[in-house]
């Protein structure tokens, strides 16, 4: 069965810090793979994803994600956050295999501090 | 386990057939939503009900209704249906509006 692990339920950081939110998925084939954002008081956007190419995939807001096959690891990084960065985000993978499940992890919630 | 509850998994039916499918949220969640997943724009949101009332709808084609019962659970009709509709429709549930969301594990409806 396909799993989505986000380590971190909570991450804190302070602004202007860098942050990566871990996200690690397991899959015996191969799978597409998304980061939504859900900012406080709003619904769901998708920050990007991940379908071929490049395994390096940029996204909005300054955000980007490394997909590395060998360490199943699709972890989400940005070089300096800002306190509008505060937000749950979500980890997704599909499988496009017969049946095209979409697994999410449970979320991390990033606080960033003044 | 999300706690989210999608019924059926998998659907297969035909074009010009109507299907219904069903959420149960998270105990104690008032809200529900209806999203359907495409791979260029990902989740696409297609309509919001808190506590039993339509609270928002997004780019849901008049072919298709919701609604939520007293029991809190949802259901998505889909009628008309077209091969384009074929997708992963997912539902997810919060406690309230625009609160954590829970995700079930989705509904992959084959038209054919």
């Amino acid at each position: 069965a396909q799993s989505v692990t986000q380590l971190d339920s909570q991450v804190p950081v302070f602004e202007e810090a860098p942050v990566e939110l871990r996200c690690n998925y397991s899959s015996s084939v191969s799978v597409y793979l998304f980061w939504y954002v859900q900012y406080p008081n709003q619904g769901l956007q998708l920050l990007l994803k991940y379908l071929s190419g490049s395994t390096l995939v940029k996204g909005i807001n300054g955000f980007e994600a490394e997909f590395n096959k060998s360490q199943t690891s699709f972890h989400l990084r940005k070089p300096s956050v800002h306190i509008s960065d505060t937000a749950e985000y979500f980890c997704a993978a599909l499988n496009n295999n017969a049946g095209n499940m979409l697994t999410f992890g449970g979320g991390t919630r990033l606080m960033v501090k003044p | 386990d999300s706690g989210v509850t999608q019924t059926p998994k998998h659907l297969i039916t035909a074009t010009g057939q109507r299907v219904t499918l069903r959420c149960s949220p998270r105990s104690g969640d008032l809200s529900v939503y209806w999203y359907q997943q495409s791979l260029d724009q990902g989740l696409q949101f297609l309509i919001h009900y808190y506590n039993g009332e339509e609270r928002a709808k997004g780019n849901i084609l008049e072919r298709f209704s919701a609604q939520q019962f007293p029991d809190l659970h949802s259901e998505l009709n889909l009628s008309s249906l077209e091969l384009g509709d074929s997708a992963l429709y997912f539902c997810a549930s919060s406690r309230r509006p625009n609160e954590k969301l829970f995700f079930g594990s989705g509904t992959q409806l084959s038209v054919l």
